[in-house]
């Protein structure tokens, strides 16, 4: 089974810096089958990047996906306060079929 | 617009069943798998179990798997989970989600969830 280890658990950063998330696997992650959610308190996750850097419908382009194999990055550049939630990573593919990281907060102070 | 929206959850005690509803709008429903994932309070995501676009093949997280059914409808665009054996563990919001493609892929979107209490 594939684990996927986000870092850092929690990240507290100004409005208007950058955000770097990491999300490593445990094992190679086939055509970058990994996406990105973003979780506010209260409210349903949101995808915002599928197959490691397609933005989702409507996500603004100060999100975005990269990696491969092993190691997966989300940026998310220019801060805004709106930006503080916890955001997972997930694989999607082979048994068994999907996975999620543990989560990183953000934190927008 | 799409829209999903999770009914059936309760307080139930362990060893109780319960099944699980998710109604679906604003897609053709057979082309895309559904899935069920649940969030234990103050914890992480965790992926349940999904059915692809035509109903033919069900995924399970291996701790489920005996325990849980997966089930759809799709003349009425409805995705069931049904829950036998519950334990106090299994306490959750449970969402429903819409694949990106018939056999799955990510989740997009997910309905608000439906709360489920297992408790005696």
């Amino acid at each position: 089974e594939i684990v996927l280890t986000q870092s850092p658990g929690t990240l507290s950063l100004s409005p208007g810096e950058r955000a770097t998330l990491s999300c490593r696997a445990s094992q190679s992650i086939s055509f970058n089958y990994l996406a990105w959610y973003q979780q506010k308190p209260g409210r349903a996750p949101r995808l915002l990047i599928y197959d490691a850097s397609t933005r989702a419908t409507g996500i603004p382009d100060r999100f975005s996906g990269s990696g491969s194999g092993t190691d997966f990055t989300l940026t998310i550049s220019r801060l805004e306060p709106e930006d503080s939630a916890v955001y997972y990573c997930q694989r999607y593919g082979w048994s068994p079929m999907y996975s999620f990281g543990q989560g990183t907060r953000l934190e927008i102070k | 617009e799409v829209q999903l929206l999770e009914s059936g959850g309760d307080l139930v005690q362990p060893g109780g069943s319960l099944r699980l509803s998710c109604a679906a709008s604003g897609f053709i429903f057979r082309n895309f798998a559904m899935s069920w994932i649940r969030q234990a309070p103050g914890k992480g995501l965790e992926w349940v179990s999904s059915i692809t676009g035509n109903g033919v093949t069900t995924y399970f997280t291996d701790s489920m798997e005996s325990r849980f059914t997966i089930s759809r409808d799709n003349s009425n665009n409805t995705v069931y989970l049904h829950m036998s054996r519950l334990r106090v563990g299994d306490t959750a919001l449970y969402y429903c989600a819409k694949g990106g493609r018939a056999t799955g892929r990510w989740f997009d979107p997910w309905g608000p969830g439906t709360l489920v209490t297992v408790s005696s």
